[in-house]
């Protein structure tokens, strides 16, 4: 069974920086690219970032492009998101969803139950 | 960046009742476009695949239809527990996309 767990979310201010993780198991880590989605109180679903399954292809959202890094460790079975300069629209629950396929193509067929964050002074 | 249009925002629908949800790309992407159903505080669950397979243990009421620039999500005899938020998501450019998505409610 494909479990994804996220955490590291938390309440930040203004201009500071949090780190967030993702958890897989239930399939081959490596194998499979992975993404970042985020979702503000009460909105739509906006994507993020992807990876691809060696980590070798990053692609960012222009909102985020610059302040936030996706890396992967495939020996940890494990995504990261490293967020820098927030800002209080970053605010959001933030979901890691596991890709079809090694390329950063296609879309997620799973998705973790999320971790929020919150921007605020 | 393809914009995604959903219509409509919200639909109140009575059970059994037939529903037709549409997404409109701003440029052609081919089939390359998903559909996700979101229950509250829940996370995303993929419905269907580039435009038109059903994803994995979904109800076969579901189905997807549409290439180009317009995708339809049909929902034939509908459920109580449909009540949910849809959203259309595309895979065809970087940076990817979601519609602004369409919220049913269960009358």
């Amino acid at each position: 069974e494909v479990q994804l767990l996220e955490s590291g979310g938390g309440l930040v201010q203004p201009g500071g920086s949090l780190r967030l993780s993702c958890a897989a198991s239930g399939f081959t880590f490596s194998s499979y690219a992975m993404s970042w989605v985020r979702q503000a109180p009460g909105k739509g679903l906006e994507w993020v970032s992807v990876i691809s399954g060696s980590g070798g292809s990053t692609y960012y959202a222009d909102s985020v492009k610059g302040r936030f890094t996706i890396s992967r460790d495939n020996s940890k079975n494990t995504l990261y998101l490293q967020m820098n300069s927030l800002r209080a629209e970053d605010t959001a629950v933030y979901y890691c969803a596991k890709k079809m396929g090694i390329a950063v193509a296609g879309t997620g067929d799973y998705w973790g139950q999320g971790t929020l964050v919150t921007v605020s002074s | 960046e393809i914009v995604l249009t959903q219509s409509p925002d919200f639909q109140s629908v009575t059970p059994k009742e037939k529903v037709t949800i549409t997404c409109r790309a701003s440029q052609s992407i081919g089939s390359s476009l998903h559909w996700y159903q979101q229950k509250p505080d829940q996370s995303p669950k993929l419905l269907i695949k580039y435009a038109s397979q059903s994803f994995s243990g979904v109800p076969s009421r579901f189905s997807g239809s549409g290439s180009g620039t317009d995708f339809t999500l049909t929902i034939n005899s509908l459920e109580a527990e449909d009540a949910a938020t849809y959203y259309c998501h595309q895979s065809s450019s970087l940076p990817y996309t979601f519609g602004q998505g369409t919220k049913l409610e269960i009358k």
